[in-house]
């Protein structure tokens, strides 16, 4: 298995411009989740899916942030306008949901976001 | 106080030794726990995953949890080279991955 795919690797922006990121989850995977990482706040989840609808959306810093999943296989975080905080690294991670059972999630490689 | 508190490091050992990672959390309601191993420049990966109280060994690597402290523990017998990277706890009150909070990472360093 690929394991989850996302792109690009590395991104520098100007301040103002939109960033679009983007995450392949594993196959049969049915969860999909986004996390930011800076040194300072650690791993913050910011939205995740089940089944492509959106469950909880309240780690979202703000309005500039959105995120959508077409399909079982694609989903997309978009930062409008971006702003020099939100340089950090974006990672997505999937999972299969069981039931009631909580799930293992595996991680993407991560995209590196600079916001000049 | 934070949800999730953990040593942030950095921790250096000689190989071979026992190394001991820790986490403390506030939030009674969790009953999932997980220790993730994240290498310089890549995503984070599970290591070990418990429910509830108790034990769990895998290899060299053993997970502790005492719900009763609020309190789970890693260790990490005849420590390797290999084994260096950041080491984040995280835990959850399950119900589909609401409420998934990481701990902010140990980094560890094994000296050959």
């Amino acid at each position: 298995d690929a394991g989850v795919i996302q792109s690009p690797r590395h991104e520098v922006t100007e301040m103002g411009q939109e960033v679009t990121l983007r995450c392949k989850p594993i196959s049969g995977h049915n969860s999909l989740f986004w996390y930011r990482q800076t040194m300072m706040r650690g791993l913050e989840l910011l939205i995740y899916f089940n089944n492509n609808v959106p469950i909880d959306d309240s780690g979202m810093p703000e309005d500039r942030f959105s995120a959508k999943m077409p399909n079982a296989s694609f989903s997309t975080l978009k930062i409008q306008p971006s702003e020099p905080r939100d340089s950090a690294v974006y990672f997505c991670a999937s999972s299969l949901r069981k039931g009631l059972n909580q799930e293992t999630q595996y991680f993407g490689p991560g995209t590196r976001l600079l916001v000049l | 106080q934070k949800e999730v508190e953990q040593d942030p490091g950095p921790l250096s050992v000689p190989e071979g030794a026992i190394v001991s990672l820790n986490c403390t959390y506030s939030n009674s309601a969790f009953q999932y726990f997980m220790w993730y191993r994240q290498y310089s420049r890549k995503g984070p990966e599970l290591l070990m995953y418990t429910y509830s109280s108790g034990n769990k060994e895998d290899g060299r690597f053993t997970a502790q949890v005492d719900k009763s402290s609020k309190y789970i523990s890693l260790f990490i017998r005849d420590s390797q080279p290999s084994d260096s990277a950041t080491y984040l706890c995280a835990m959850s009150a399950g119900n589909y991955g609401q409420n998934f909070v990481f701990g902010p990472g140990t980094r560890l360093s094994v000296l050959p």
